[in-house]
């Protein structure tokens, strides 16, 4: 079955640090994989895509994201937290990009000054 | 408007009774999606449309969820006889074909 897999519920950062939040998915083929964003009370905003081709994918407001198919991974990164990162960060897959998306529980993230 | 909106922003009733969720997806957008966040469950698909047709439905958690969608655009939530374990931000989406989804604020609810 299709699943995917953020181990770390909860993260906590000095504002300025390097950032990774990690996820794992389990999917029969090759997926289609997203990092959305959640600030309280708001809806989910794309943060970026993997569809294809570079593994290393750019997204907005400075994050980035690797694709390991060795590894099942797709883990989000940034090299200096700001304190408006702190939200609540999904990774997703589909099999398709526009087929319906399974989320992960979520990793919320708390950036201290 | 330029992103997807959904109404009411909030929503409170009573067991039992029968509520109806807003979405509209952004202008052009062919598929539309709703997702269900709760605590107990994360955020769940529910239901998707490719115009007015929905081909994936299999999210519906019991026959008390419909959807429907007219004209291509507005789509609706139906929820009968609500029960509390229906409280829960629900979401909905929209895209054009092979491009990414882009979400709503959510309409909260909250069964009494």
């Amino acid at each position: 079955a299709q699943s995917v897999t953020q181990p770390d519920i909860h993260i906590t950062v000095s504002e300025g640090a390097s950032l990774e939040l990690r996820c794992n998915y389990s999917y029969g083929a090759t997926p289609y994989l997203f990092w959305y964003v959640q600030s309280p009370g708001q809806g989910l905003q794309l943060l970026l895509k993997y569809f294809s081709g570079d593994t290393l994918v750019q997204g907005i407001k400075g994050f980035e994201a690797e694709f390991k198919r060795s590894q099942s991974s797709f883990n989000l990164r940034k090299p200096s937290v700001h304190w408006s990162d702190a939200a609540e960060y999904f990774c997703a897959v589909g099999a398709t990009g526009t087929d319906k998306l399974i989320f992960g529980t979520g990793t919320r993230l708390q950036v201290f000054p | 408007g330029a992103g997807v909106s959904q109404s009411p922003s909030n929503k409170v009733t009573e067991k039992g009774k029968d509520v109806e969720l807003r979405c509209d997806p952004i202008s052009g957008h062919t598929a539309l999606y709703w997702y269900r966040q709760s605590l107990g469950q994360g955020l769940e698909f529910l239901i998707y449309f490719q115009g007015n047709s929905a081909p994936d439905k299999s999210g519906l958690p019991s026959d008390r969820f419909s959807a429907e969608r007219t004209g291509g655009s507005v789509s609706t939530l139906t929820i009968q006889r609500t029960q509390q374990e229906d409280s829960a931000v629900y979401l909905c989406a929209s895209s054009l074909d092979g491009q990414p989804q882009h979400f709503g604020d959510g309409t909260r609810l909250s069964i009494l």
